[in-house]
């Protein structure tokens, strides 16, 4: 039963293009949810995150999306930029608590010069 | 400024050997958190601590055991090793305000069962 989904393992795009990450969840009890990146033999990095009073959070060139009626999030890079290239990990959780996070099988992002 | 160091980075270990991952955080971080990731998934929480002398499992904790006897350390150990537990795993912290601050991870340690 997995609760964070992210449907597309790779996704590739071309420099200055937008990349966009889809994340979809399934426990309504989730209200927090991040993004994280990750370079091979690195741990996984922050990059923003949002909870569901909200339906946008933007910092810089990243922005996300949250649709609680969809239980769907999307991370929106703009431009995109060759460093962006990394696994990227949708994560959840309820701020009740510990903040157990539940991730995503994560979306591989190549950016193409 | 260090974060979260995890020790050793790599190890191979027999069928029923057992070793201890080390994680150690100098942000002064209440909460501290183990993960293990297996080739293309995502993490999984094994077990999670929220202070010195408080801990409670994750996800999947069996297999595992954790302590917590002073802030900064949060070791997981592994008893019988078997091959299911060869995975890359992850120590992560956070600080005690509000709940939505963000979990800060170390660089993971790969574990090879043979």
């Amino acid at each position: 039963d997995q609760q964070v989904k992210q449907n597309s393992p790779s996704l590739s795009v071309q420099e200055g293009r937008i990349s966009i990450l889809n994340c979809d969840y399934t426990n309504s009890m989730f209200d927090y949810f991040l993004w994280y990146k990750k370079y091979p033999a690195e741990g996984p990095t922050f990059l923003i995150s949002i909870s569901s009073i909200k339906d946008k959070n933007e910092d810089g060139r990243f922005t996300v999306f949250l649709n609680k009626s969809a239980k769907h999030l999307s991370l929106h890079i703009v431009p995109s930029q060759p460093g962006d290239s990394a696994v990227y990990f949708c994560a959840a959780s309820a701020t009740q608590g510990a903040q157990k996070l539940v991730f995503g099988q994560g979306t591989r992002l190549t950016i193409n010069p | 400024n260090a974060g979260v160091t995890q020790t050793p980075k790599f190890r191979i270990l027999k069928i029923g050997q057992s070793m201890t991952l080390q994680c150690a955080q100098d942000m002064n971080h209440n909460y501290m958190y183990w993960y293990r990731q297996d080739p293309g998934m995502g993490l999984k929480l094994i077990y999670y601590s929220v202070g010195a002398g408080i801990t409670d499992k994750g996800e999947v904790p069996n297999g595992y055991n954790v302590s917590r006897s002073t802030t900064e350390d949060f070791p997981l150990r592994l008893e019988l090793a078997a091959p299911s537990q060869t995975s890359v795993y992850f120590c992560a912290s956070r600080g005690a305000g509000p709940s939505n601050q963000p979990q800060h991870f170390g660089d993971g340690t790969r574990l090879s069962i043979l």
